[in-house]
């Protein structure tokens, strides 16, 4: 089992609605919680950081954490067309390094 | 702040050549990561150093790989001898406190040896 997991995509959404995508993670102890968003050629930017359940808003984005679950989510409302990128997952695990863990990432197209 | 820098952008080589590959982390902040990027692998992490000292380096895939952080400012990641498996993009990260905060991530190198 990969520890942070992610469907590949493409996901495809028209301009517009509400893009969810989805996170789970293998280690319980996980306390931090990224979501990067990558454009094709540029590098990874944070764009939401959750720490603890529930939601946290931001803007059009909502980032939401269940860790009975083991379960991270991103929601992209009112989605754009700028908005298409694939977005990474990255899970701080219970161990006490620095390190991130990063999923394969989802990739959004936003028909206009 | 200028954020992470990374030297050079693109970078073609001839197998069996050595690479170097160069960040400058963003001021202050104490870890460093390398991280590498291919389509089939994703993003892996290579190395990653704490206060210059290297925590890591499990990721490193084989000798051919090294990695030095001489001061708080500057690292470098070496491949001797490249081999075209290596073509990837390589990512230099920074972050202020132990995976707590995120990261942030240099422009890359786009590597490619032929």
């Amino acid at each position: 089992q990969k520890e942070v997991e992610q469907n590949s995509g493409p996901l495809s959404v028209p301009e517009g609605a509400i893009a969810s995508l989805n996170c789970t993670y293998s280690d319980r102890g996980s306390q931090s919680f990224f979501w990067y968003r990558q454009y094709s050629g540029k590098s990874p930017e944070l764009i939401m950081s959750i720490y603890s359940n529930g939601d946290k808003e931001d803007g059009r984005f909502t980032a939401q954490l269940n860790k009975a679950s083991q379960y991270v989510s991103l929601l992209i409302r009112d989605s754009q067309p700028s908005d298409s990128a694939t977005y990474l997952c990255a899970v701080h695990g219970s161990s006490n390094t620095g390190k991130l863990i990063f999923g394969q990432g989802t990739t959004l197209q936003v028909k206009p | 702040d200028a954020g992470v820098i990374q030297s050079p952008r693109h970078e073609v080589t001839e197998m069996g050549q050595e690479v170097t590959l160069r960040c400058k982390p963003i001021s202050g902040h104490d870890y460093l990561f390398w991280y590498r990027q291919t389509m089939m692998r994703g993003l892996e992490l290579l190395i990653y150093f704490n206060n210059n000292v290297p925590i890591d380096d499990s990721g490193m895939p084989e000798d051919r790989f090294s990695a030095k952080m001489p001061n708080a400012s500057f690292s470098t990641l070496k491949i001797q001898p490249s081999e075209p498996r290596d073509s990837a993009v390589y990512f230099c990260a920074s972050s202020l406190a132990a995976g707590g905060s995120g990261y942030t991530f240099g422009s890359g190198t786009r590597l490619t040896v032929v």
